[in-house]
């Protein structure tokens, strides 16, 4: 099965603090994704990363950094958090270099910026 | 950009009732997927389904690409049941997952 790990479930940060978000795969994914879940405005697309190193800007990248690193481990960091990066985060990998192929996620991390 | 829709926005069963829930898209995709999200926020993947007709389990779905839709059977519902339902269609050459609002079913015992 594959599996998709995520460094926390809940986090508290304060703001102007700088915030690593980790997620880890296991099935030798190409593909590593990061969205933000809001109410009302549904999942949205951050950055993702079709390779070691490689990153691709998604529908909402400001305020965001991503580093890859390694294949099985794509990081993301809020440089200064502020309230409304206040959301849960959820961390997706697949297979092909193409995106094509089925998406499979992490728990989730819920994050509050106080 | 692409335009997912699902309907309805909110579905309250009774334990043991059948129920379909559908999924609209205004343009060609590569890759459709059906999630339900837990109580504790995690996607779990449903199907996989860019066209045809799957089932596992109580489940099943059907994906109409020339018409641009998908549905969602839950059958026997239980209270297990309950959560958000996502659809999430690619498209290739936008290259991300884009989500519909979701459906949020309650299953009463």
């Amino acid at each position: 099965d594959v599996k998709v790990t995520q460094s926390s479930r809940y986090l508290v940060k304060r703001t102007g603090e700088k915030v690593f978000l980790e997620c880890v795969q296991d099935m030798d994914h190409e593909n590593m994704f990061w969205y933000r879940q809001d109410p009302g405005l549904g999942l949205r697309l951050i950055y993702f990363s079709y390779d070691v190193k490689m990153k691709e800007k998604g529908d909402i990248p400001e305020g965001y950094s991503v580093s890859r690193e390694k294949k099985e481990r794509f990081s993301l960091i809020l440089e200064s958090a502020s309230t409304n990066q206040t959301s849960m985060y959820l961390c997706a990998s697949s297979f092909s270099g193409t995106g094509v192929d089925e998406q499979y996620f992490g728990p989730g991390t819920r994050l509050t910026v106080t | 950009g692409i335009q997912v829709e699902q309907s309805p926005p909110d579905l309250i069963l009774q334990e043991g009732a059948n129920s379909t829930l559908r999924c609209n898209f205004s343009d060609s995709v590569n890759n459709l997927q059906w999630f339900h999200q837990n109580p504790w926020g995690q996607l779990i993947n449903l199907f996989y389904i860019p066209s045809g007709t799957k089932q596992n389990g109580r489940l099943s779905a059907t994906t109409v690409a020339t018409e641009r839709y998908s549905l969602l059977y839950i059958s026997s519902s239980q209270t297990t049941d309950s959560g958000v339902y996502f659809c999430a269609v690619f498209k290739a050459a936008g290259n991300k997952l884009t989500f519909g609002g979701g459906t949020r079913v309650l299953v009463k015992p």
